[in-house]
């Protein structure tokens, strides 16, 4: 089974902190994704990378950036954290074959912005 | 503009009773189509999903879905909801070129 962890379920930091979000899969999964969820939004794309090193913005990149150096994990940093980041994250990945095949997602991360 | 559409924010059924959840896209080709539940708290698990042939799908836990390219629609169903059934659920298209969208989710729940 493919699992995807996420290093924190349950995340407070301040105003202007840098915070980073760590994901982990472990299926030799080639794509991966930082997504925000917030109640009637949905989910929305942050950031996927599809291989090491490589990255591209998602719908709502601002405010965030990105890192994979390693092909199993993914991070997710927010250079300086603020209120309207406070969100659910979730991290997912899949293969990546030129078709587009289902995600596989962590348990989240609740992280709270004061 | 493109988009995944699931109608109802909000679903209330009794425990037995039948369940459908609603979802319409609108790409142009058909696109891969997904459905997922997320559990209070927790990330996103496959239900099931659909690439081609029988647009009949069946998945985990009971689920069905059925594809109708006519009406661009991916309709979720259980015969009998249980329950734990009580969850968000979550349509998704994905595209080629790794593009995945997701409907903006549909409450479930369900009442003894």
């Amino acid at each position: 089974d493919v699992k995807v962890t996420q290093s924190s379920r349950y995340l407070v930091k301040r105003t202007g902190e840098k915070v980073f979000l760590e994901c982990v899969q472990d299926m030799d999964h080639e794509n991966m994704f930082w997504y925000r969820q917030d109640p009637g939004l949905g989910l929305r794309l942050i950031y996927f990378s599809y291989d090491v090193k490589m990255k591209e913005k998602g719908d709502i990149p601002e405010g965030y950036s990105v890192s994979r150096e390693k092909k199993e994990r993914f991070s997710l940093i927010l250079e300086s954290a603020s209120t309207n980041q406070t969100s659910m994250y979730l991290c997912a990945s899949s293969l990546n074959s030129g078709f587009t095949y289902e995600q596989y997602f962590g348990p989240g991360t609740r992280l709270t912005v004061t | 503009a493109q988009s995944v559409t699931q109608p109802d924010i909000h679903i209330t059924v009794s425990e037995g009773a039948s369940l459908e959840l609603r979802c319409n896209y609108s790409y142009g080709a058909t696109p891969y189509l997904f459905w997922y539940v997320q559990s209070p708290g927790q990330g996103l698990q496959l239900l099931l999903k659909y690439f081609s042939g029988d647009t009949l799908v069946q998945g985990i836990k009971g689920f069905e879905a059925e594809f109708k390219r006519s009406q661009s629609s991916f309709n979720l169903r259980k015969p009998s909801v249980h329950w734990s059934d009580a969850a968000e659920y979550f349509c998704a298209v994905g595209l080629t070129g790794n593009q995945f969208y997701f409907g903006t989710g549909t409450s479930l729940t369900v009442i003894p």
